[in-house]
């Protein structure tokens, strides 16, 4: 079973930063298959980023994704104030299929 | 358009049983997996498992297995989870995702609260 481990726990920054938080996996991610997602309070999570760098649907392009085998990055490159949320990295498969959530970080408004 | 309607929330007392749907729409539901997860109070995603509405194969997290059942129900396009004895741990947001191309999650429905209390 692939464990993620997410850092920092939490990022304070303020509206305009840059944030980095990253994914690190137990395993290499066959496929890159590595999601990320913003939730905010109340809501269902939101996939930003799947296949570890593709933008899902209407995600803006200050959201982007890199990396690969056991090392992810999501960068925002500029932080509006809807940003302010807690996002999750995610492995999926389907060979068996499985899923697995990091813990999360926190990125809050400094 | 895809949606994933899942059904209210719940209030239960300790011991019974519950069973919540995900009903799917939009799409061929027997085409694509359905998982679901949990969300405690003030905590993070967790998976649970996951079904495959077209042959039912199901899969389960170590974490989860023996605890909960998930079925579908094909001819209604729904997902179902279900305790046959619930415990106040069980307290919780539940959400079910739609696994596309390598079982990606990529919609989501609006979740459903679980609150077992005595």
């Amino acid at each position: 079973e692939i464990v993620l481990t997410q850092s920092p726990g939490t990022l304070s920054l303020s509206p305009g930063e840059r944030a980095t938080l990253s994914c690190r996996a137990s395993q290499s991610i066959s496929s890159s298959y590595l999601a990320w997602y913003q939730q905010k309070p109340g809501q269902a999570p939101r996939l930003l980023i799947y296949d570890a760098s593709s933008r899902a649907t209407g995600i803006p392009d200050r959201f982007s994704g890199s990396g690969s085998g056991t090392d992810f990055t999501l960068i925002i490159s500029r932080l509006e104030p809807e940003d302010f949320a807690v996002y999750y990295c995610q492995q999926y498969g389907s060979s068996p299929p499985a899923w697995t959530f990091g813990q999360g970080t926190k990125v809050e408004i400094k | 358009e895809v949606q994933l309607v899942q059904s209210g929330a719940e209030v239960k007392k300790p011991g019974e049983s519950l069973k919540i749907s995900c009903k799917g729409s939009g799409y061929s539901f027997t085409s694509y997996w359905i998982g679901w997860v949990r969300q405690m109070p003030g905590k993070g995603l967790e998976w649970m498992g996951i079904i495959y509405p077209g042959d039912s194969d199901t899969r389960y997290s170590p974490s989860f297995q023996g605890q909960v059942t998930i079925s579908a129900d094909k001819s209604i396009s729904t997902a179902y989870l279900q305790w046959s004895s619930l415990k106040a741990s069980d307290t919780a947001m539940y959400y079910c995702a739609r696994g596309g191309l390598g079982a990606r999650p990529d919609y989501w429905g609006q979740g459903a609260l679980v609150t077992v209390s005595s």
